[in-house]
């Protein structure tokens, strides 16, 4: 499969368990983004990472916890989520950070569906 | 505060008819402004960014700076355009912090036969 790649793409977990969403994308771009997307809410961002350098962390609880070890993959670990935590989370990337005609164009994943019971 | 609002939630119109999805848009500097697109079943993706310049699919968008708004339209809307718009603003100076898209919550198109 081309383009940004997310697994599982559903998954249903109690608030004591301990999962991992994975993204993976190549496009040999260098920026990569998790979005959470709730109903009846704006994607919202939560964490980007520059050439696996994370340059964001849009106040998100410390249950989730971001993880890149190369320009390819892009992990988020959840660890005790709450039910309110159930939603879609999307992958995205893009070639670049900040200005430019890369930047800011972004490649979206299908996304994970979680369901924290 | 930036925000990007889009006040319609959904949008119905006639096969044929014209469309214009409405944004607006909150920020004090010199920002960029994007549509995307998500089709049933298929991921979000870009349609068309304000610096472009260009028609997809037969949708434009002009960047209003007096009247902050970044509305979509299209002349004739076909069956197939029927899909969740988002519209996204970046600021170059959001905070400090780059690779910020703020997204509006969306709007349902929905082009009836």
């Amino acid at each position: 499969e081309t383009g940004v790649t997310q697994t599982p793409r559903h998954l249903v977990m109690g608030m004591t368990n301990k999962k991992s969403l994975k993204c993976e994308q190549h496009l040999g771009h260098n920026a990569m983004y998790w979005y959470k997307q709730s109903a009846k809410k704006p994607l919202e961002l939560m964490f980007v990472y520059s050439l696996e350098e994370r340059v964001e962390n849009n106040s998100v609880p410390s249950r989730f916890s971001p993880e890149c070890p190369n320009s390819s993959h892009l992990f988020l670990h959840l660890h005790t989520l709450q039910p309110e935590d159930s939603a879609l989370y999307l992958c995205a990337s893009s070639q670049q950070l900040g200005q430019g005609t890369g930047a800011n164009v972004l490649t979206f994943g299908a996304g994970s569906r979680l369901t924290v019971l | 505060a930036q925000r990007v609002t889009q006040p319609e939630k959904l949008l119905s119109v006639f096969k044929g008819a014209p469309v214009e999805l409405k944004c607006n848009y909150s920020y004090s500097g010199s920002p960029e402004l994007f549509w995307y697109v998500q089709y049933s079943r298929q991921r979000l993706q870009l349609l068309l960014r304000h610096i472009s310049r260009e028609s997809i699919k037969g949708f434009t968008a002009d960047l209003n700076k007096g009247e902050t708004s970044f509305h979509l339209k299209k002349p004739f809307a076909q069956e197939e355009d029927s899909a969740m718009y988002y519209c996204a603003l970046s600021g170059n100076n959001y905070g400090g912090s780059q690779g910020n898209l703020i997204f509006g919550k969306g709007t349902k198109l929905s082009v009836k036969p």
